[in-house]
């Protein structure tokens, strides 16, 4: 069974710089994974900011970008703000209609 | 404006059925890719099905048999049938919008989910 995995959580200073990953138990992430990214605040619906690897998602300011470093999927927060403060999810696209959510990542900006 | 609208949650006996709608408007459904993603209380987001726009329908395996994916075209929304519910069912289900092309999709519009109580 394939897992997706994220950091539980992780914390950065307000104005800092973040990178959360999303990898596979087994093998590596690459762009033919197709990752999106996902931000949710409590209580509310999850909202899109990366769609295939690196395209911001309408709206989402440019201090959110996604990439693949080594063998994994990112999302780099440059100049954290308070408000980034949420949970965090990657999916991959693992082909024949199926997507697998990692577990999120709680990021904490204090 | 691109809208979703869910609605059908409610507690239900393990065992039991339920059906969740999926209101959809600023778009047409059966021209889209449209996918349910449920999350269970204080944990992840969890992908349960989708349907394609030529009618192909896929689950997450721990659903396979017991939830079927279906749409109203003349009612412009999706449904989700799920039957034999177990209490490990019990989530915010959410309707998505899917973007992308024909190698992937990703949920790009989301609603605000209904919930499902499994529990006797």
């Amino acid at each position: 069974q394939t897992v997706v995995t994220q950091e539980p959580s992780f914390s950065v200073s307000p104005g800092g710089t973040v990178t959360l990953t999303c990898g596979l138990s087994s093998g590596s992430v690459s762009t033919s994974y197709y990752p999106t990214w996902y931000q949710q605040t409590p209580g509310q619906a999850p909202r899109t900011l990366i769609y295939n690897t690196n395209t911001r998602s309408s709206g989402v300011p440019d201090r959110f970008s996604g990439s693949i470093l080594g063998n994994k999927a990112a999302l780099t927060i440059t100049g954290a703000q308070a408000d980034d403060e949420s949970d965090y999810y990657c999916v991959l696209y693992m082909g024949s209609g199926i997507s697998v959510f990692g577990g999120g990542t709680q990021l904490t900006v204090l | 404006e691109v809208q979703l609208v869910e609605s059908g949650g409610a507690l239900v006996q393990p065992g039991g059925s339920l059906r969740l709608s999926c209101a959809a408007s600023g778009f047409t459904v059966s021209s889209n890719y449209m996918s349910w993603v449920r999350q269970a209380p204080g944990k992840g987001l969890e992908w349960v099905s989708i349907i394609y726009s030529g009618g192909s329908t896929y689950y997450v395996d721990s659903v396979k048999g017991r939830f079927t994916i279906s749409r109203d075209n003349s009612k412009n929304t999706v449904y989700l049938q799920m039957n034999s519910l177990r209490p490990e069912d019990t989530a915010v289900y959410y309707c998505a919008v899917c973007g992308g092309d024909s190698y992937y999709y990703y949920m790009a519009v989301w609603g605000k989910g209904t919930t499902v109580t499994v529990s006797s």
